[in-house]
């Protein structure tokens, strides 16, 4: 079965520090690794998408590393802002040209300015 | 990147009614779509695959009978909740894409009385 894990499920951080998030996957024939974060009531906004043959992405003072060999994939995010309080969804996208993508349970970030 | 809209953004419906949500890919086609539901300080589970001119695929546990799925068009896919129940009220997403990334619709949530 597809599993797709993120610790920790929450996370208080003081404003300025750097941070990681972990997600974790049971099955390596992953597609993709994408990561999502999501306002309170509000859809997803894709932040970095990670393909099977690459092993990082980066976008401003965001990066994302995928391991497949040990179903790991963290996404860093530097300088930390109250403006990134958020839900952050991981997700492994399985299928090929399908793209069906299986959700992390989500880690609940909250900066405090 | 690529627009997904979904129709309505939020609707309340009297229980044993039922509701219609649409997701429409704005700016390019999809053949694949996929619709996923979101229970409050949860993460997304995919519940089906649309596939244009064909049927849905249903995800383990899903009820093909009550929620169904129609992509009529490579452009829009809609998603009925017949004879919804208050344990339907939830948030539900849609996406669309190519091989290479899905895009997420605004989301709809939904409540039923």
């Amino acid at each position: 079965k597809q599993e797709v894990t993120q610790i920790p499920a929450a996370l208080s951080v003081p404003e300025g520090e750097n941070l990681v998030l972990n997600c974790s996957f049971t099955d390596s024939a992953i597609y993709n690794l994408q990561w999502f974060r999501q306002d309170p009531g509000k859809g997803l906004t894709s932040l970095l998408l990670i393909q099977s043959s690459q092993r990082e992405q980066t976008s401003g003072r965001l990066n994302a590393s995928l391991d497949k060999s040990s179903g790991r994939s963290t996404l860093y995010i530097a300088a930390s802002q109250p403006g990134d309080s958020a839900t952050y969804l991981c997700a492994g996208v399985y299928g090929g040209a399908t793209n069906k993508l299986i959700f992390g349970t989500g880690t609940l970030l909250a900066v405090q300015p | 990147g690529a627009v997904v809209s979904q129709h309505p953004s939020w609707v309340i419906c009297k229980s044993g009614t039922s509701v219609k949500i649409e997701c429409r890919s704005l700016d390019f086609q999809a053949t694949t779509m996929f619709w996923y539901r979101q229970f409050p300080k949860q993460s997304l589970m995919l519940m089906a695959t649309s596939n244009e001119g064909s049927k849905a695929t249903y995800e383990q546990g899903v009820e093909k009978d009550k929620f169904l799925i129609n992509h009529a068009s490579l452009t829009l896919s809609t998603l009925t909740v017949t004879s919804a129940h208050p344990e339907d009220s939830s948030f539900y997403i849609c996406s669309g894409g190519g091989a290479y990334e899905q895009y997420f619709g605004p989301g709809t949530r939904l409540t039923v009385t």
